[in-house]
């Protein structure tokens, strides 16, 4: 398997502008979370989908931020407008009944 | 209640050492105690994880210690090496929810 797959691995935009960010679970996986991370705010968890199902948002920090899971191989996570305060690098990850979550590589948002 | 509290922020071993990470939980339905290791651009991976129905678990060079009573687990790394220089994360979550509530991070550096 080739693992999470998320793309772009790098965005830069302009303030006010949408980003999409894209994800390819492991197939097989019935579980997935996008998170943030910055140095100041650390591992923030965004949204939680199960069986393509969102389960718990109360991590998205305002209503500029949308996620959707229209099947069980491919998630986004909208931002809309973007504001510089969103440059973070963005993970997507995956996990089995095991518990264990396997990230993908990452997408460093910047706004300008 | 939800929290995981992890130390020190960062630390600075010398190569050979022992590198050991805490970190504290209150929740006590949480049952799975993981570690993630994670390199500069990459995602978190898992290291090594445990249940509290063991104090300890090994997995070569690297040891969960677990204290059920005082809500603690730990991270060692034996031997440690200059490539063992990443950040980790610790987490905790209930076998029923596969949400991961995470640790702030520990940032290791082992010098040669």
């Amino acid at each position: 398997d080739a693992g999470v797959i998320q793309s772009p691995r790098h965005e830069v935009t302009e303030m006010g502008q949408e980003v999409t960010l894209r994800c390819k679970p492991i197939s097989g996986h019935n579980s997935l979370f996008w998170y943030r991370q910055t140095m100041m705010r650390g591992l923030e968890l965004l949204i939680y989908f199960n069986n393509n199902v969102p389960i718990d948002d109360s991590g998205m920090p305002e209503d500029r931020f949308s996620a959707k899971m229209p099947n069980a191989s491919f998630s986004t996570l909208k931002i809309q407008p973007s504001e510089p305060r969103d440059s973070a690098v963005y993970f997507c990850a995956s996990s089995s009944i095991m518990n264990e979550q396997f990230f993908g590589p990452g997408t460093r948002l910047t706004v300008l | 209640q939800q929290q995981v509290k992890q130390s020190p922020q960062s630390l600075i071993v010398q190569k050979g050492g022992i590198s050991i990470i805490n970190c504290a939980y209150e929740n006590t339905a949480f049952d799975y105690f993981p570690w993630y290791q994670q390199f500069p651009g990459k995602g978190p991976a898992l290291l090594i994880a445990i249940r509290p129905d063991v104090s300890e678990k090994k997995e070569g060079r690297f040891t969960i210690s677990f204290n059920k009573s005082a809500k603690q687990f730990s991270l060692h790394i034996m031997d440690s090496q200059p490539g063992d220089s990443a950040t980790y994360f610790c987490a905790a979550s209930k076998r029923s929810n596969y949400q991961l509530i995470w640790g702030a991070g520990t940032k290791l550096i082992i010098k040669p």
